[in-house]
């Protein structure tokens, strides 16, 4: 009973491709995140959804696009694929953005550029 | 704006040893805290977190950490580890001050080996 999964979980593309990350949650959670890890682990917040509402916009190029169909789900397009957007991507939720509240992490999607 | 410094990027240890690895944050509001563990190619889990109350707080895997309000520090540590705690680790700190703050700061990680 997989909390938080991400779809797929590798993904192998070329530069100019356009790609989309999927995740589900079925914690019940309020609000999703989207986060990357480049190479050497460090984690940067993306984007943040809370009842199907962005509330987290970081400076991403506008190439990335988040979209949240209900509030169990918030899929990643990426337009353009460049070879610096190759990095793991983790999909996160929460019960609440504010407050005392843990974050729980998807497997990841390993993304690479050719 | 919150920053979460994580002094240690790599600390390698023998089994059975103790470990502390060190967390310090710049921001002397109020916080919530949070150390999350980060196996090889997986994604990251909660070990502990710190809300309020007692500043020792203890997790999971025999992890304890305390929080040191004067020092904003949250240090994580275990008096004896095992091969299998060799993982990347995280320290995180969530603002409850007041307004709309959403992000939870992560520092930069600190690879733990465990040798044998």
């Amino acid at each position: 009973d997989t909390a938080v999964s991400q779809t797929p979980k590798y993904l192998v593309t070329q530069m100019g491709n356009d790609k989309s990350i999927k995740c589900e949650q079925n914690l019940g959670h309020d609000t999703m995140y989207w986060y990357k890890q480049d190479s050497k682990k460090f984690l940067k917040i993306m984007f943040s959804y809370n009842n199907k509402e962005l509330i987290i916009n970081e400076t991403v190029p506008n190439r990335f696009s988040p979209k949240s169909p209900d509030k169990a789900h918030l899929n990643l397009h990426i337009n353009s694929l460049e070879l610096g957007d190759s990095a793991v991507y983790f999909c996160a939720s929460s019960q609440s953005p504010q407050g005392p509240y843990e974050q729980y992490f998807g497997p990841g999607t390993r993304l690479t550029v050719t | 704006a919150q920053s979460v410094t994580q002094l240690d990027s790599q600390v390698p240890v023998f089994e059975e040893a103790p470990v502390e690895l060190r967390c310090n944050y710049s921001s002397s509001v109020s916080v919530y805290l949070f150390w999350y563990v980060q196996y090889p190619n997986q994604g990251l889990q909660l070990l502990l977190k710190y809300l309020s109350g007692s500043t020792l707080v203890k997790g999971i895997n025999g992890f304890e950490a305390e929080f040191n309000k004067s020092q904003t520090s949250f240090h994580l540590r275990k008096p004896s580890v095992h091969i299998s705690d060799t993982a990347e680790y995280f320290c995180a700190v969530r603002d409850y001050s007041g307004g709309s703050n959403y992000k939870l700061t992560f520092g930069k990680g600190t690879l733990l080996t465990v040798n044998p």
